[in-house]
């Protein structure tokens, strides 16, 4: 079975331009997370979508980011303009239902760096 | 806000040594508790977990008990290899508002010599 795929695994730009990240979940997971991940830090949920329903945005800064699952499968992250504040490990994550028992499988992540 | 309390790291021990890290968590609700491993250079993977008080996770000799009374969820082997460094992250994830999020502890780093 194939796990989380996520593109591309590193990323570098400049600060004020625009980037977007790539995830495909596992098949048949309703359930996606984007979490963001600093240095020397545990991930933290940005966003989650249970089929192509984002339920929970509540930590998604709005202003610069925005997400999206059309088909309710394959989603992206998009950021616009990146801050340096921004450099960090963008994770995403899939699991089959949506219940806090449920276990989340991750991908490699995105490594973002933001100069 | 429900959160998670790691041991500090890193963690420094000699092969077939017993490993013990710390976890201790705050939450409104009656949380699952989970504990992922970063291997390096891959991504986040689930090492064990438990559902209710009591409960005990066990998995690659690694184990850890749900212990409500003292809100713990400690990770125990008893005895490491070279091939178990890496990071280690303690997680909850209640019901309600917050359904199916993970609230993550800091991680601890764990470097066996051989």
């Amino acid at each position: 079975e194939a796990g989380v795929v996520q593109s591309p695994r590193y990323k570098i730009i400049e600060k004020k331009q625009p980037v977007a990240f790539w995830c495909n979940p596992i098949s048949g997971h309703n359930t996606l997370y984007w979490y963001l991940q600093n240095l020397g830090q545990g991930p933290e949920l940005l966003i989650r979508y249970e089929n192509e329903e984002a339920v929970d945005d509540s930590q998604l800064p709005k202003d610069r980011f925005s997400a999206e699952r059309l088909k309710g499968v394959d989603s992206t992250l998009k950021i616009q303009p990146a801050e340096l504040g921004d450099s960090a490990v963008y994770l995403c994550a899939s699991s089959k239902g949506g219940s806090g028992t449920d276990t989340q499988y991750f991908g490699p992540g995105t490594r973002l760096t933001v100069l | 806000g429900d959160s998670v309390t790691q041991m500090e790291g890193p963690v420094t021990l000699s092969e077939e040594a017993f490993l013990t890290i710390n976890c201790t968590y705050t939450a409104t609700g009656y949380p699952s508790l989970f504990w992922y491993v970063q291997y390096p250079g891959e991504g986040l993977q689930l090492l064990l977990k438990a559902t209710k008080a009591d409960d005990k996770g066990s998995n690659k000799g690694f184990e850890a008990t749900y212990r409500k009374e003292t809100t713990s969820f400690h990770l125990e082997k008893g005895s490491v290899q070279v091939s178990d460094s890496a990071v280690y992250f303690c997680a909850l994830a209640i019901g309600g508002t917050s359904y199916g999020k993970l609230t993550f502890g800091q991680g601890t780093i764990l470097t066996v010599h051989p």
